[in-house]
């Protein structure tokens, strides 16, 4: 089990300008979510995936953000057009289908738009 | 929809104290709950959870919580506080199609020596 890994750990980006960040589940958990947390509130659910399909995306989702999981392993989230208020922590979780709930999680990507 | 509501944005307890956070959560259907622990710089562990069965749960680390259905709470405790323990604590409540997570604004725990 070598756990969830988010790429990059840290990005910082200017007004603007897109970014991409990348995860990579547990190889035998089909399912795979991103979350964005911000400082002092709780993880916020972005979007999810059972394999290759997108199965529900959150209203915060706006249509600047991307999210993709074309062979239905590693997944990546695009941000366009970067805004200060994207300046968050992405979170990447994976699960398995039929597990009781609990998600695995990685250490995120760090998003700062200047 | 569910919601989760965590009482209290920083608890400070002294080393060997005990520790109680509070989480109380709504929800239409019977809830699978979670407490999650947050690191610096680290990303969310998994501490404890209730599905089905025995309403007080054990998890890593000494902590335990109890599901009390009739209170919506599912609080999360330690008998004794070590300065490890000191991080950030989420609650998070499930049962919705696809096991999204629904969570708290989290609990900052200091220990005080």
């Amino acid at each position: 089990d070598t756990g969830v890994s988010q790429d990059p750990r840290h990005k910082i980006t200017k007004r603007g300008q897109n970014v991409t960040f990348r995860c990579d589940p547990i190889s035998e958990h089909n399912r795979l979510y991103w979350y964005r947390q911000t400082l002092g509130q709780g993880p916020e659910f972005l979007t999810y995936f059972q394999n290759e399909a997108q199965l529900e995306k959150s209203r915060l989702l706006s249509d600047r953000f991307s999210a993709e999981r074309p062979k239905g392993s590693f997944s990546t989230l695009e941000i366009q057009r970067t805004e200060q208020g994207d300046s968050a922590m992405y979170l990447c979780a994976s699960a398995r289908t039929g597990a009781t709930g609990e998600l695995f999680f990685g250490e995120g990507s760090r998003l700062t738009v200047l | 929809a569910q919601s989760v509501t965590q009482l209290g944005s920083h608890v400070s307890v002294s080393e060997g104290a005990l520790v109680l956070l509070r989480c109380n959560y709504s929800s239409s259907v019977p809830p699978y709950l979670f407490w999650y622990v947050q690191y610096p710089n680290q990303g969310l562990q998994l501490l404890l959870k209730y599905t089905t069965g025995a309403t007080l749960v054990k998890g890593i680390n000494g902590f335990e919580a109890e599901f009390k259905k009739s209170e919506t709470s599912f609080h999360l405790t330690k008998p004794s506080a070590h300065m490890s323990d000191a991080a950030e604590y989420f609650c998070a409540v499930s049962r919705e199609y696809g096991n999204k997570l629904v969570f708290g604004a989290g609990t900052i725990l200091r220990v005080k020596s």
